[in-house]
């Protein structure tokens, strides 16, 4: 059971701003650790996007953006391409499951 | 190029056992910390164990704790994961995934994935 809630799905039309949310709880983002996001095109294996809350790995266009407060973290498009249409996943970590936690995944739908 | 082929995925009865394999290549594999991820068909993604770079730390999930067992050879620049007790619900993609050097925990650099279906 994931304990990062995202909303199932966001949609937008070509040029447009869409935001993602990634709730989680205060012992996962409110205690202190970063959240990061993965972008998974249909049958792909997923790919860093954003890391350290705010973070491009090199390559990622500065499109998306990254952005974490309290106990939750957002992700944003902004100038939505057809190509952006995939399922994006927060993940973090949970110190009682030493282990990571993954969000319950947002799908991107481009109008 | 930096690179993570998973194998040794497929159709096994409950119960039964599997073997995953993941071979490295690209990168210096032995200082690397290492995941599987797994993704059930329709579903998101589930962190499934880690192991430290020289293999002396190890966490599983909850979910696989007791039947599964993460393994590396550095020497062969490999990562395994060994399932035993397979059930329904393990059917899924299982990947490998690289851990990025040093906090934030995240994961840089993942395979294309192996499937495994438990199904009688």
């Amino acid at each position: 059971q994931s304990v990062l809630t995202q909303p199932p799905s966001v949609s937008g039309a070509p040029g447009q701003r869409v935001t993602i949310s990634c709730t989680g709880s205060s012992s996962i983002i409110g205690a202190g650790y970063d959240v990061h996001w993965y972008q998974q095109l249909p049958g792909t294996a997923p790919k860093l996007l954003i890391y350290g809350n705010s973070n491009r790995p090199s390559g990622v266009p500065d499109r998306f953006s990254g952005s974490k407060s309290g106990t939750s973290a957002s992700l944003a498009i902004t100038g939505l391409q057809a190509e952006d249409e995939a399922d994006y996943y927060c993940q973090s970590y949970d110190s009682s499951l030493s282990g990571y936690v993954f969000g319950t995944g947002t799908k991107v739908t481009v109008l | 190029d930096v690179q993570l082929v998973e194998s040794g995925g497929g159709l096994v009865q409950p119960g039964g056992s599997l073997r995953l394999s993941c071979a490295a290549s690209g990168f210096t594999f032995s200082g690397y910390e290492m995941n599987w991820v797994r993704q059930a068909p329709g579903e998101g993604l589930e962190w499934v164990s880690y192991i430290f770079s020289s293999g002396n730390t190890i966490y599983y999930a909850d979910s696989v704790k007791g039947r599964f067992t993460i393994s590396r050879d550095n020497a062969k620049n490999s990562l395994y994961l060994q399932m035993n007790s397979l059930r329904a619900e393990d059917t899924a993609v299982y990947y490998c995934a690289r851990e990025a050097a040093g906090p934030p925990y995240y994961m840089d650099v993942w395979g294309k994935g192996t499937t495994v279906t438990v199904s009688s």
